[in-house]
């Protein structure tokens, strides 16, 4: 089936630099990419849409500048929590579509510490 | 996409079945009904889906009321790996751009 890797699991940074997170599909192609943030014990947020080729599409009241998403080809994206404070750390995951029925393909999350 | 609700949590004995309801009573008639479910501190797992019949894979059954406006996961023998919050969405599906909107779902917890 398909499969998504997301890396890296878990990254501690200092407040003011900036963390990558990678999302791969290993077995196939995806266009589409979407990123989510989860607080704990909250469910997950949707923060944007990630298309290859091209800007990504933030949901309302999502920071575009603050969350850089680039999806340049068609097995990867990138979100870049830039200029990271405290208030970001959060469980971020992100998933990737086949285009069939059963779509959605979501990888293992990133949890994100800023200190 | 349609709305859904759902308890906020249930509790199962383990080696029982699990039956978690979901209403949907603005479903389109396109959308079909999904199920996820996320163990804590990992990403989302697809369960099953259908549109208007049930279904049954090797994980859950999924019963779908004549009306569409109310379905049944049902897990037949829940073991404590089955403690995971189960989320109930539904959306057209089938396109590689649609979005999976969670919200809040069921925090089910198989006891002993």
């Amino acid at each position: 089936g398909a499969v998504v890797s997301q890396h890296p699991s878990r990254v501690i940074c200092k407040s003011g630099t900036s963390v990558k997170i990678e999302c791969r599909s290993l077995d196939f192609q995806a266009t589409t990419m979407f990123w989510y943030r989860q607080f704990p014990k909250k469910s997950l947020m949707l923060m944007a849409t990630s298309n290859e080729g091209s800007k990504a599409t933030y949901e309302q009241g999502v920071e575009k500048d603050k969350f850089l998403i680039n999806h340049a080809s068609l097995t990867l994206s990138t979100l870049t929590v830039t200029s990271a404070h405290p208030e970001d750390s959060s469980f971020y995951i992100c998933s990737a579509s086949t285009g069939s029925l059963i779509s959605h393909t979501f990888g293992s999350g990133t949890r994100l510490t800023v200190v | 996409d349609a709305k859904t609700t759902q308890p906020p949590s249930m509790d199962c004995a383990e080696g029982r079945a699990a039956n978690l309801p979901c209403n949907h009573s603005t479903i389109s008639g396109n959308e079909y009904v999904y199920w996820y479910r996320q163990i804590h501190s990992q990403g989302p797992q697809y369960i099953i889906h259908g549109l208007k019949n049930n279904e049954t894979n090797e994980m859950a059954s999924l019963i779908i009321t004549e009306d569409r406006k109310s379905s049944t996961l049902i897990l037949p023998h829940a073991t404590l790996r089955d403690t995971a919050v189960y989320y109930c969405i539904v959306r057209v599906g089938g396109t590689s751009y649609d979005k999976v909107i969670f919200g809040p779902g069921t925090s089910l917890s198989v006891i002993p």
